[in-house]
């Protein structure tokens, strides 16, 4: 079956980094789009972008061009999303989601990302 | 980029009654909106796609509907189960964008 399994919670420092990572099984890694997306605390949802995971062909929304970089590493059929200069706002759970047939069926976990000194 | 409303932002529901969820876009997205279900703690699961399709495994109680700028989430029977957030997303134009969420609590 389907399964897309993230890293685990992080908790980074302001300005500092973090690349998240998103492990997909059960399927031809290749065949279908990975997505990210960001949701803060109790409030709702927002699209991050997309990857083609075979070209690597990347789609961002404008809010998240400067802030998060997509890639993949076929060879394990890892997506990876890098968040940069955190700040606050960054504090959130981010999903990673896989399109398909108009609907993203499948989700991971999501992993908490906490910016704290 | 395209603004989803929904409404209402919370609802008041009892078992066995019929809730309608509403969702317009601020341009036309065709059928291209599907809607998601929330609880606490867990990733949001797809219940419909494509605007009426009803995703593998959702009980037919759940029914959407619409086209354009105006959809509607429908559960016919409220089960306790069904207490959670919803969202819709479109996904006709890029970014893809969520609505605020409609929360269904009991009375």
């Amino acid at each position: 079956q389907v399964n897309l399994l993230q890293s685990g919670a992080a908790l980074v420092k302001p300005g500092a980094s973090v690349k998240l990572s998103c492990k997909a099984s059960g399927y031809t890694f290749t065949d279908y789009y990975i997505h990210w997306v960001k949701q803060s605390h109790g409030k709702s949802l927002e699209w991050i972008g997309y990857i083609n995971p075979n070209s690597g062909y990347t789609n961002y929304n404008e809010k998240f061009k400067s802030k998060a970089t997509l890639t993949v590493d076929k060879s394990t059929n890892t997506a990876y999303m890098e968040l940069s200069r955190l700040t606050s706002e960054d504090s959130a759970t981010y999903y990673c989601t896989r399109f398909s047939y108009g609907g993203f069926p499948y989700w991971g976990q999501g992993v908490m990302v906490t910016v704290s000194s | 980029e395209t603004v989803m409303t929904q409404s209402p932002t919370s609802m008041s529901t009892s078992i066995g009654e019929r809730v309608t969820l509403n969702c317009k876009a601020s341009q036309s997205v065709g059928i291209n909106v599907d809607w998601y279900q929330q609880t606490p703690g867990q990733s949001p699961k797809l219940l419909i796609y494509g605007a009426s399709n009803r995703h593998t495994g959702v009980p037919d109680r759940f029914t959407g509907s619409g086209f354009g700028r105006d959809f509607t989430l429908t559960i016919s029977n409220m089960e306790a189960e069904d207490l959670a957030v919803y969202y819709c997303l479109q996904y006709g134009s890029i970014p893809y964008t969520f609505g605020a969420g409609t929360k269904l609590e009991l009375k």
